[in-house]
């Protein structure tokens, strides 16, 4: 079975520029979440699909962050424009429907200068 | 407020020695606890996972953590750590609707020879 997949894996972007993730979750699950993990810190949730509606995007800041999944399948984080404290590793994890277990994929690394 | 504390940022332990590393929540009920384990630069990997019934759970690599309701804690136990087990670990909760996974700030182990 494949897993989560995630591109790309490292980004560096100026301040004020913009940047796209990725990620293709596993098949057949219906739950997808994007984390974002400062270094040193646990993750935190961003945004959380149920199929392609939206559950939960209480800690995304909206103002710059925009996130969609297309069809209930794939998704895209879009962050426009970056600041610096966006530097961080965005977690791309997707879950059966109410099982409680998330699969990860493997990062995608921004640095913005 | 609905939350995991992990109190040890760092622990350092003998190869071959015992590991026991802290996690408490913060619930009105009995939430659903998960382990997750994170190699450098890699994604996030479930050991085990407690919902209910037998308060001592077996997970993968020798793992076991044990659900105490009267502590309000979820410790991560391994009888004999390998070098291969210097990793970050992360506590994890759930509410019992399946929805929003809360990590701990983590911890990170070391593994001394």
């Amino acid at each position: 079975e494949a897993g989560v997949a995630q591109s790309p894996r490292y980004k560096i972007i100026e301040k004020r520029q913009s940047v796209a993730f990725w990620c293709n979750p596993i098949s057949g699950h219906a739950t997808l979440y994007w984390y974002q993990q400062i270094l040193g810190q646990g993750p935190k949730l961003l945004i959380q699909f149920q199929n392609n509606g939206v559950v939960d995007d209480s800690q995304l800041p909206k103002d710059r962050f925009s996130a969609e999944r297309l069809k209930g399948v794939d998704s895209t984080l879009k962050i426009q424009p970056a600041k610096l404290e966006d530097s961080a590793v965005y977690l791309c994890a997707s879950s059966p429907s109410r099982t409680g277990e998330l699969f990860f994929g493997e990062g995608s690394r921004l640095t913005v200068l | 407020a609905q939350s995991v504390t992990q109190p040890d940022i760092h622990i350092t332990v003998s190869e071959g020695a015992s590991l026991e590393l802290r996690c408490n929540y913060s619930y009105g009920a009995t939430p659903y606890l998960f382990w997750y384990v994170q190699s450098p630069g890699q994604g996030l990997q479930l050991l085990l996972k407690y919902f209910s019934g037998d308060t001592l759970v077996q997970g993968i690599k020798g793992f076991e953590a044990e659900f105490k309701r009267s502590q309000s804690s979820f410790n991560l136990r391994k009888p004999s750590v390998h070098w291969s087990d210097a990793a970050e670990y992360f506590c994890a909760f759930m509410n019992t609707g399946f929805q929003k996974l809360v990590f701990g700030t983590g911890t990170r182990l070391l593994v001394s020879p």
